[in-house]
């Protein structure tokens, strides 16, 4: 079993809509956790950190659920340069390294 | 600022041929990462360094070795290249080693045939 997996996707949404990706991990001792955003051929950026109260940033929420070992990213009103994949990272605090998804791939579409 | 840097962004490598990949940053930073992205997979981790002077193992570094040159720059090399090396290798750095906001390069694709 993967230590972090996500639904590939493609995750295909017209302009406006609401989409949601979720993400599943296999360590419960997985201390930290994150969203990056990959543009297509392009090097990973950090999106968001997750915290167990769920933040927010603008129109992207991130939720931590510990007890079920997911995290989710929810995005509205979806725009066209929403366009990417979107990767799940877990650390554990003792390996302290960032253990990455495969990506979930969102196309927003006009 | 440029961030960090690779070079090169693309290579064809035939099999049992040497390469390095070079990665430079100039954000100060104490931590240097190499990474390989290969389809379903994400990424996984080769080598890092922690702080200048010092380098481990990753998830996945066998057929690789790095030098941390100073502080600036981390390199990767591949001494006898395997079509099981192609691959795209990002480069990144972080302020400090556990920081969890790493900054990464443009990337290297690399074909070995």
């Amino acid at each position: 079993r993967k230590e972090v997996e996500q639904d590939p996707g493609p995750f295909n949404v017209p302009e406006g809509a609401t989409v949601a990706f979720n993400c599943t991990y296999s360590n419960s001792a997985s201390q930290s956790f994150f969203w990056y955003r990959q543009d297509c051929r392009k090097e990973p950026k950090l999106l968001m950190s997750v915290y167990s109260s769920g933040n927010e940033d603008g129109r992207f929420t991130a939720q931590l659920n510990r007890a079920s070992q997911y995290i989710s990213l929810l995005i509205r009103d979806s725009k066209l340069s929403d366009s990417a994949t979107y990767l799940c990272v877990v650390t554990l605090s003792s390996a302290r390294q960032l253990t990455f998804g495969s990506g979930t791939q969102l196309t927003v579409l006009p | 600022n440029a961030g960090v840097t690779q070079t090169p962004k693309f290579q064809v490598l035939k099999t049992g041929q040497s390469m390095t990949l070079q990665c430079a940053q100039d954000m100060n930073h104490n931590s240097m990462y190499w990474y390989r992205q290969d389809p379903g997979m994400g990424l996984r981790l080769i080598y890092y360094s922690a702080s200048e002077g010092t380098t481990d193992k990753g998830e996945v570094p066998n057929g690789y070795n790095v030098s941390r040159l100073n502080k600036r720059e981390f390199s990767l090399r591949l001494e006898s290249a395997a079509p099981s090396q192609t691959s795209v290798y990002f480069c990144a750095s972080s302020d400090w080693w556990g920081d969890n906001e790493q900054f990464f390069g443009p990337g290297t694709r690399l074909t070995v045939l």
